[in-house]
């Protein structure tokens, strides 16, 4: 089946600092997504990408639909306390299929 | 509006124990999804319904049964609760021509199986 590799899995950072993390596939997709996840809570869209290339911004984040259709990656810039929780990528192909996430800690 | 909801949004089952995970929604959307999430594994797609009376198989159906006798509600049945269960169960739903990245997610619920 179609596997996504997503890196780094944590990530420390000081606030302020700029974070990148990025998504593999073995598969094609035809759109990315990135999601956050707050403790307790359910995943909320944050960016979509729906052409390879794209590179797409939402405030301090920005995104990019990779040439391939195999990856993609998310930037943070400027990063905040409050960024701290649980990013995921995810695939859409007939299900959206989620990376393994990447845990963010910001340090004041 | 409510949104989606879930309950209960924590149990504690024994091995071999039957239980239902509650879905509602009351945004009259027409689809709902069932996911867990798992540890280090990102969320998988456990079975959905693209409006009442029709359901099917996601990425990782087995051991869990669903039904769909009305737009807002989608449980989620457990027959009987194996350790490898353990995870946190997500609902979502959407309006039927939207793109599947627009759903929204309930809050999960987190559940044990002894």
């Amino acid at each position: 089946g179609q596997q996504l590799n997503q890196s780094p899995q944590s990530m420390f950072i000081q606030e302020g600092e700029d974070v990148s993390m990025n998504c593999t596939s073995s598969s094609i997709f035809n759109t990315w997504l990135w999601y956050k996840q707050d403790p307790g809570e359910g995943p909320v869209l944050l960016i979509a990408l729906y052409k390879a290339g794209e590179l797409t911004s939402n405030g301090r984040l920005t995104a990019q639909f990779g040439i391939t259709r195999k990856d993609s990656f998310l930037n943070i810039s400027a990063s905040i306390p409050s960024d701290v929780g649980i990013y995921f990528c995810a695939g859409r192909g007939w299900f959206v299929r989620f990376g393994a996430g990447t845990r963010l800690t910001v340090k004041p | 509006n409510a949104g989606v909801t879930q309950t209960p949004k924590f149990q504690v089952l024994k091995t071999g124990q039957s239980m239902t995970l509650q879905c509602a929604q009351d945004m009259n959307h027409e689809y709902m999804s069932w996911y867990r999430q798992d540890p280090g594994m990102g969320l998988r797609l456990i079975h959905y319904s693209v409006g009442a009376g029709i359901t099917d198989q996601g990425e990782v159906p087995n051991g869990y049964n669903v039904s769909r006798s009305t737009t807002e509600d989608f449980p989620l049945r457990l027959l009987s609760a194996a350790p490898s269960q353990t995870s946190v169960y997500f609902c979502a739903s959407r309006f039927g021509g939207a793109p599947q990245e627009t759903q929204y997610f309930g809050p999960g619920t987190r559940l044990l199986v002894l």
